[in-house]
């Protein structure tokens, strides 16, 4: 099915592991972003792409890694894992219909990473 | 920095009720607008757009009004059912330079609507 694909959906990792969310979209959108959410709090911007090759920081960054080598895929590495990040990641992505013209957002279904 | 203040935080309401939620944002320049709503434990579904030059967009039950002026937007909701029971989220998107398509959430509000 078209979307954005979420893995692992569920993650335990011990404090200074380093592990990998992969997020992957199939509907050719150039504008890719995560995002963490954490109780009580909105959404938070980590990282964000607006193309292959281009990535840019969030409000989050910290912690945390991205690249984009293809349209499809932003994975988002995790350095060095701390009880701080413990919260539910999600992918998104979106897409432009000529010049700068923004559509709406995709989200994937989130993966819910604790750190231990 | 764009706040996005979401009214009420939570709602509890009997089927078929009609409903209102609002949603006010700081920053007037905003590309568009995006109505999502969140199940328990679940991602984010997309139910409307409203782009910056439009008024108001419907889908069914669901209408959303923009006044980017003034900053607000609202969702009506009609003749509520259960299945409507879910998080709502409005988020602006920015609309310049470096942040072009950013989007901005607030907490949202929790709606209830029992049988």
């Amino acid at each position: 099915n078209a979307g954005v694909t979420q893995t692992p959906k569920f993650q335990v990792l011990k404090t200074g592991q380093s592990m990998t969310l992969q997020c992957a979209q199939d509907m050719n959108h150039e504008y890719m972003s995560w995002y963490r959410q954490d109780p009580g709090m909105g959404l938070r911007l980590i990282h964000y792409s607006v193309g292959a090759g281009i990535t840019d920081q969030g409000e989050v960054p910290n912690g945390y890694n991205v690249s984009r080598s293809t349209t499809e895929d932003f994975p988002l590495r995790l350095l060095s894992a701390a009880p701080s990040q413990t919260s539910v990641y999600f992918c998104a992505s979106s897409y432009r219909a000529g010049g700068l013209t923004f559509y709406g957002y995709t989200f994937g279904s989130g993966t819910r990473l604790t750190v231990v | 920095k764009q706040e996005v203040t979401q009214i009420p935080a939570a709602l509890s309401v009997p089927e078929g009720e009609n409903l209102v939620l609002n949603c006010s944002f700081t920053d007037s320049a905003i590309y568009n607008l995006q109505w999502f709503r969140q199940d328990p434990g679940k991602g984010l579904t997309s139910l409307l757009l409203i782009q910056s030059s439009q008024r108001e967009q419907t889908s069914g039950r669901l209408n959303a009004s923009l006044d980017k002026s003034s900053g607000r937007s609202t969702l009506y909701i009609a003749a509520s059912q259960p299945g409507d029971s879910a998080t709502y989220l409005c988020t602006p998107s920015a609309d310049r330079g470096s942040t072009l398509g950013r989007l901005y959430f607030g907490r949202g509000t929790q709606l209830t609507v029992w049988p």
